[in-house]
């Protein structure tokens, strides 16, 4: 079946920009999980979905990041400013209830110049 | 912020032999230890997630122990191939769902 899927794979963006980052979960998935990961590095937190909810955004490192999930399936995340610190690997995951394992995206690699 | 640390960082083995190496997590508020493999251009795959201590978990030649008391899993492979060549990180979950990885452990197998 479809897997997580995320769009852009690449993005390339000046500095001050907008960018927003598209995730479309497994179907039926109520748990969606983004990360960032920078090289040398695993995984960062960065927002936890629960359903539409944000059930833990304590991740997102600043007010310029911001994610919805406005009907409890695709996810966007959201970055305003962009700044170079903001280059990495952005993941999606979604996963379902209880100690279900995360089923993750090819990522979308973001590069600010 | 929790800290969920792998070591090593990296290792280097022969095609046949057999490694292991370590996740330490916060034994304090523990939910589940996730494995996870991380090959080259593709995404993380679920290797194992374990809850009880004690947990024994094995797929193929790769397997797992937990130790939540202590707060540490081993990952071993047996008779490494080259397609074991990735990384692999763990993850710690609370019981509030927040899932932590670690920085992985980068294994190479040489031919």
């Amino acid at each position: 079946g479809a897997g997580v899927s995320q769009t852009p794979s690449n993005k390339v963006t000046e500095k001050g920009k907008y960018v927003e980052l598209r995730c479309d979960p497994i179907s039926g998935h109520t748990a969606l999980y983004w990360y960032r990961q920078s090289l040398g590095q695993g995984p960062e937190f960065l927002i936890y979905f629960q359903g539409t909810g944000a059930a833990d955004d304590s991740g997102l490192p600043n007010d310029r990041f911001f994610a919805v999930r406005p009907e409890g399936s695709v996810s966007t995340l959201k970055i305003q400013r962009t700044e170079r610190g903001d280059s990495a690997v952005y993941l999606c995951a979604s996963s379902s209830l209880g100690n279900s394992p995360l089923h993750f995206g090819n990522g979308t690699r973001l590069t600010v110049t | 912020i929790l800290n969920v640390e792998q070591s090593p960082q990296s290792l280097h083995v022969q095609e046949g032999d057999s490694t292991n190496f370590t996740c330490s997590f916060p034994s304090s508020n523990f939910y589940a230890l996730h494995w996870y493999r991380w090959e080259t251009a593709k995404s993380p795959e679920a290797l194992f997630v374990m809850t009880l201590n004690g947990d024994e978990k094995k797929k193929g030649r790769i397997s797992a122990t937990l130790n939540t008391k202590e707060g540490y899993s081993y990952l071993y492979i047996k008779g490494s191939q080259p397609e074991d060549s990735a990384t692999y990180l763990c993850a710690f979950r609370r019981n509030d769902y927040k899932l932590s990885f670690g920085a992985g452990t980068t294994v190479t197998v040489r031919a």
